[in-house]
């Protein structure tokens, strides 16, 4: 049973479009992270926050985690083809490293 | 350094007949983690080692699905019977767990499964 829902599931964009992706849950989360996944590998590591309302940026990537620490968005600007993947957030709760993923959302960026 | 390794890549089998999956870790990675990730979802958890012990293990259907990590290193997840609806890419991880400063999961490429 997933506990943090994604949306939209799917996205297709032009290059140089802005995009946001959610990640929602009734559960609090210690911390929470973000993954880029593409075909054939496994997720790679974008960000983590662990404090309520904290806002970090990549580059074109800006990621917030929500004040109740139950929500969390990550935006990115001018989107590039390079950015086509599977977008996963992963929270963990209670101060454990039990991490649970979002259902995830597939991003299609078209030149 | 060597990253997360697993093995097979790809199997295909029979409904019914048994599969076995192989990782290993980063080195010094305490924590290790299989995950089960159906096409275009997010990975759910099977379960997660703390050095040799199952410390979650609560969503591996254990009429079927084993898991060992012997020596609190490498890892193995065994299927059997294995059934249509196991057809999935089984994705192993490893992280530094308490020591580590972000949490990072550091992945395989994964075992894609196809079960007929």
């Amino acid at each position: 049973t997933q506990l943090l829902e994604q949306s939209p599931q799917f996205l297709s964009i032009q290059e140089g479009e802005n995009l946001t992706v959610y990640c929602n849950s009734s559960s609090v989360f210690s911390s929470l992270q973000w993954y880029r996944q593409e075909p054939g590998e496994g997720p790679v590591l974008l960000v983590t926050v662990v404090t309520g309302g904290e806002v970090k940026k990549l580059k074109r990537l800006t990621f917030q985690f929500g004040d109740a620490r139950k929500d969390s968005s990550l935006h990115i600007t001018a989107a590039q083809p390079g950015d086509t993947g599977l977008y996963l957030c992963a929270g963990a709760g209670g101060g454990t490293y039990k991490y649970i993923f979002g259902t995830g959302t597939r991003l299609k960026v078209l030149a | 350094e060597a990253g997360v390794v697993q093995s097979p890549r790809y199997k295909i089998i029979e409904k019914k007949q048994p599969v076995a999956f192989w990782c290993n870790p980063i080195s010094g990675h305490n924590t290790l983690y299989w995950y089960l990730q159906n096409l275009g979802q997010g990975p759910e958890l099977l379960i997660r080692y703390e050095n040799e012990e199952a410390v979650d293990d609560s969503q591996l259907p254990k009429d079927r699905f084993s898991a060992e990590r012997l020596k609190g290193v490498d890892s193995t997840l065994k299927i059997q019977p294995a059934e249509l609806g196991d057809s999935a890419v089984y994705l192993c991880a490893s992280s530094l767990g308490v020591t580590s400063n972000t949490g990072e999961l550091f992945f395989g490429e994964g075992s894609r499964l196809t079960v007929l």
